[in-house]
């Protein structure tokens, strides 16, 4: 089975901090993702990777920036976080860019004070 | 860009009763759909997913789903809910923007069964 490991599930920053989500895959996947999940919102899509060192922007990157340096780790960074980040945080992976599922983490529930 | 619209945002029902979860989409070109449950505590899973051939896909635990292309609709249903469907659900489209495929997620559902 695919395995997507989050290194935290609870996390408490304080605002201004420089916050470090990690993922790891371990089924060789080319495509990462990083999603915030908020109640009544949806999952959102952050940033993606399709390669080691690729990113682009999903539909809400703004205070986010994302690291691939290793195709099976994908790194997410708040470099100042602040309260209105508090989220859970949803790494996954898949195999190809189109028909194929999302492989999930079991997410990171992040809470900025 | 690709939206996705989740009409229902909370149903509660009882066991037994018949379940369907209206998705739309907003995206011309060839899409590949999917529908994901997120149990109480657990990390998202895969229901069912349409690419291609038959419009009506089964997935598991009984559930099924229609694609109407004329709709722009993937909606969900199960003839029979059980309490252990209590969960959210989440309506998926994987859709060619730019030059990437890009998976957007509706704002989900939260379904209660009774038992």
């Amino acid at each position: 089975d695919v395995k997507v490991t989050q290194s935290s599930r609870y996390l408490v920053k304080r605002t201004g901090e420089k916050v470090f989500l990690e993922c790891v895959q371990d089924m060789d996947h080319e495509n990462m993702f990083w999603y915030r999940q908020d109640p009544g919102l949806g999952l959102r899509l952050i940033y993606f990777s399709y390669d080691v060192k690729m990113k682009e922007k999903g539909d809400i990157p703004e205070g986010y920036s994302v690291s691939r340096e290793k195709k099976e780790r994908f790194s997410l960074i708040l470099e100042s976080a602040s309260t209105n980040q508090t989220s859970m945080y949803l790494c996954a992976s898949s195999p190809d860019r189109g028909r194929e599922k999302l492989f999930f983490g079991s997410g990171t529930q992040l809470s900025v004070l | 860009a690709q939206s996705v619209s989740q009409h229902n945002h909370h149903v509660i029902l009882s066991e037994a009763a018949s379940l369907e979860l209206g998705c739309n989409y907003s995206y011309g070109g060839t899409v590949n759909l999917f529908w994901y449950v997120q149990y109480p505590g657990q990390h998202l899973q895969l229901l069912l997913k349409y690419f291609s051939g038959d419009p009506l896909v089964k997935g598991i635990k009984g559930f099924e789903a229609e694609f109407i292309k004329s709709k722009f609709s993937f909606n969900l249903r199960k003839p029979s809910v059980q309490w252990s469907d209590t969960a959210e659900y989440f309506c998926a489209v994987n859709a060619r923007g730019g030059g990437s495929y890009i998976p957007t997620f509706g704002r989900g559902t939260s379904l209660i069964v009774h038992p």
